[in-house]
């Protein structure tokens, strides 16, 4: 079954403890994308990654790295979480080419509390 | 940069009508994609429905529809014969076209909660 995982699904973490939040898809796509999604504001793009070892910032980078070393995998990286990032997590991802836009792939999200 | 505007926080239809989600926004792009997803409880990302700009005809898909206006920059959704299952947040979403094929971020807007009930 064509599809993006992401694990954990819930984490409760303390602030300053690193973390890495995983994504892995099986669709062989080459861009790969991650979002937060917070109430009010929708979802806003975090980094992106056009093919392995491409990546770059999205709207809202700060306090997260990531890296892409592998095709079907893009893990997210809280160095030393805070508060702030306390949000829904969705990691997606699609084709790349001419035409159309590919259509993205979400995961299922991740809901990371930071106290 | 491209900002997508849902004015409509909360919304409530009886099972069977027609509900009407609204949605604008602002670019200086002149090619460029449009989407409604459907986020239901369990918080999946769905796509309902895509729009090419540079198609004048608007999209279908069974029970859904869109109303595009491109000069108006406004692009509603329109659900028919709502149904329990259609309870959800939908989000109105803008994709720019890359010339160069690449794959290109979505922007989205703040989300519709649509609440279906008998």
């Amino acid at each position: 079954e064509a599809q993006v995982t992401q694990n954990p699904r819930y984490l409760i973490t303390v602030t300053g403890k690193k973390l890495t939040v995983t994504c892995s898809q099986n669709m062989n796509h080459e861009y790969m994308s991650w979002y937060r999604q917070d109430p009010g504001l929708g979802l806003r793009q975090i980094y992106y990654s056009m093919n392995v070892e491409v990546t770059d910032k999205g709207d809202v980078p700060e306090g997260y790295k990531v890296s892409r070393k592998e095709k079907r995998n893009f893990p997210l990286i809280l160095e030393s979480p805070s508060p702030n990032q306390t949000s829904l997590y969705f990691c997606a991802s699609s084709l790349r080419g001419q035409g159309l836009p590919y259509e993205q792939y979400f995961g299922p999200g991740t809901r990371l509390t930071v106290t | 940069a491209q900002t997508v505007t849902q004015s409509q926080p909360e919304m409530s239809v009886q099972e069977a009508e027609t509900v009407t989600l609204s949605c604008t926004y602002d670019t200086s792009e002149s090619n460029y994609y449009l989407f409604w997803y459907k986020q239901p409880p369990s918080r999946q990302m769905i796509l309902v429905i895509r729009q090419e700009a540079y198609k004048q005809q608007n999209a279908t898909e069974n029970r859904f529809s869109v109303n595009f206006q491109k000069a108006a920059k406004s692009f509603s959704l329109k659900i028919s014969d709502s149904q329990l299952g259609d309870t959800a947040m939908y989000f109105c979403a803008f994709m720019k076209h890359e010339n160069t094929g690449t794959a290109s971020k979505l922007t989205f807007g703040t989300g519709t909660r649509l609440q279906v009930t008998l």
